[in-house]
């Protein structure tokens, strides 16, 4: 199993990214996925989540209405898109697979996000 | 999202034993399974107990979790230099905005 997130970046405040996990070593389409971050000097906050057809998904207060979880199980590949993005979304975005409850057990290396002017 | 609460620190010295507590609430914990995780700056996080109280085959048998109401434990027995490390619950969420959530995460020093 391998996960591998790109498309971090500096970008300035107000502006947008997109992030992307490659899956590898699984049947990917069975997985739910998730999107988990870590602020520096901080924890790990929980981000996006989503099904593994893709038709639901879940987000923290702190990104809901600026960040969107999508997939493309063709593709073996999970998105976040970030818009409008603030100086505390500066971090190392991981993606993991699985339900948080039930353990999220494969996760990526991660990918860092810097936002700032 | 709510909020689960840890420690923010602990230690003790090798071949002792450390608890580390998970506090939530009755819309996270008291309804769900809870996870944990060992984490290093640098490295992904590694899940050490899935569904509340079972360890992944990599994980040692000195770490094991429960749950009681709306607490998680996570107990780590002969404590080894090696434990030195962050450590985050992790479960879902089903209040007004579900989702997962993560505790604060706890410093264990090994002295």
């Amino acid at each position: 199993v391998q996960l591998v997130e790109s498309g971090g970046g500096l970008v300035q405040p107000g502006g947008s990214l997109r992030l992307a996990c490659v899956a590898s070593g699984f049947t990917f389409s069975d997985y739910e996925m998730n999107w988990v971050r870590q602020v520096p000097g901080k924890g790990l906050e929980w981000v996006s989540y989503i099904r593994s057809a893709g038709d639901k998904t879940y987000s923290a207060d702190s990104v809901k209405g600026r960040f969107t979880v999508s997939r493309d199980n063709a593709k073996n590949s999970l998105f976040l898109e970030m818009d409008s993005l603030r100086a505390e979304d500066t971090g190392l975005y991981y993606c993991a697979r699985g339900d948080i409850a039930y353990g999220l057990k494969y996760w990526g290396r991660g990918t860092l996000v810097t936002v700032a002017s | 999202q709510s909020v689960l609460t840890q420690p923010p620190s602990m230690s003790a010295a090798p071949g002792q034993k450390v608890t580390i507590s998970c506090s939530g609430s009755p819309s996270n914990i008291g309804k769900n399974l809870v996870s944990w995780y060992q984490h290093l700056p640098g490295t992904a996080p590694k899940l050490l107990i899935y569904e509340t109280n079972k360890r992944p085959s990599a994980t040692p048998d000195r770490f094991s979790g429960s749950k009681s109401g709306t607490s998680a434990t996570l107990d780590i027995t002969d404590l080894q230099p090696g434990d030195e490390a962050d450590y985050y619950c992790g479960t879902w969420d089903n209040g007004l905005s579900p989702g997962g959530i993560f505790g604060g995460g706890t410093k264990l020093t090994v002295l």
